[in-house]
């Protein structure tokens, strides 16, 4: 079973676009975080959230809660954007949220 | 510099060696995780620890061994490691408050092992 789900998988943008990436899970939870994973393999931490927006200079999360969903944005789309944009959730088991499921990452080119 | 540090960053073995990779944070962090990721999988989580002493399985941890003896290392041992285990190896440390529970996580800088 898959409890998060990310779209697109894959996204080709232009320079300059608006880009948006969603996340949609079917748990509750407290909080989503979105990752960023560099070409060069190395992960990021872009935003941890878990309620409204959170903006970030061109980069914007937001999260509904009740809808279980959450957005990334970004707008005037640069090519060093271009990298894999992940979310992931915490399960509470037994009060620990140490147990982390992963989307599988929506890849982003951004061309110039 | 606050850094969580992985070593080795490539490791090439055979079937049945034990082998270790380290992972070390200084930013004072309780909560710890190990992380493989496969292409078509993406990120799964091998083991956690919520803190010195405590640790607890995440989704795939057949065949890993941890131990958190101390706060700033989280060594993940493989005891005899198998082909189906070649992955890319993340590790990752937050603090773990008693409001949220969740804080921002900070990647080492992974770990490519190949077993043949």
């Amino acid at each position: 079973k898959n409890e998060v789900e990310q779209s697109p998988q894959n996204l080709t943008a232009q320079e300059g676009e608006f880009i948006t990436i969603n996340c949609s899970y079917s748990v509750g939870i407290s909080a989503l975080h979105w990752l960023q994973q560099h070409p060069g393999g190395g992960i990021v931490s872009l935003f941890m959230l878990s309620s409204g927006k959170k903006k970030h200079g061109r980069l914007i999360a937001t999260i509904n809660i009740q809808e279980k969903h959450s957005s990334l944005h970004i707008t005037a789309s640069h090519p060093r954007d271009s990298a894999v944009y992940i979310c992931a959730i915490p399960l509470n088991y037994g009060g620990s949220q140490g147990n982390l499921i992963f989307g599988k990452g929506t890849k982003l080119s951004v061309k110039p | 510099e606050a850094q969580v540090t992985q070593n080795p960053r490539y490791l090439i073995t055979v079937t049945g060696k034990k082998l270790t990779v380290t992972c070390s944070q200084n930013m004072n962090h309780e909560y710890m995780s190990w992380y493989r990721q496969d292409p078509g999988l993406g990120l799964r989580q091998i083991y956690y620890s919520m803190n010195v002493e405590v640790t607890d399985k995440g989704d795939v941890p057949e065949g890993y061994k941890v131990s958190r003896k101390e706060k700033r290392n989280f060594p993940l041992i493989l005891e005899s490691p198998s082909p189906n285990q070649t992955s890319l190896y993340f590790c990752a440390s937050s603090f773990r408050d008693r409001a949220s529970y969740n804080s921002p996580l900070h990647f080492g800088n992974g770990t490519r092992l190949t077993v043949t």
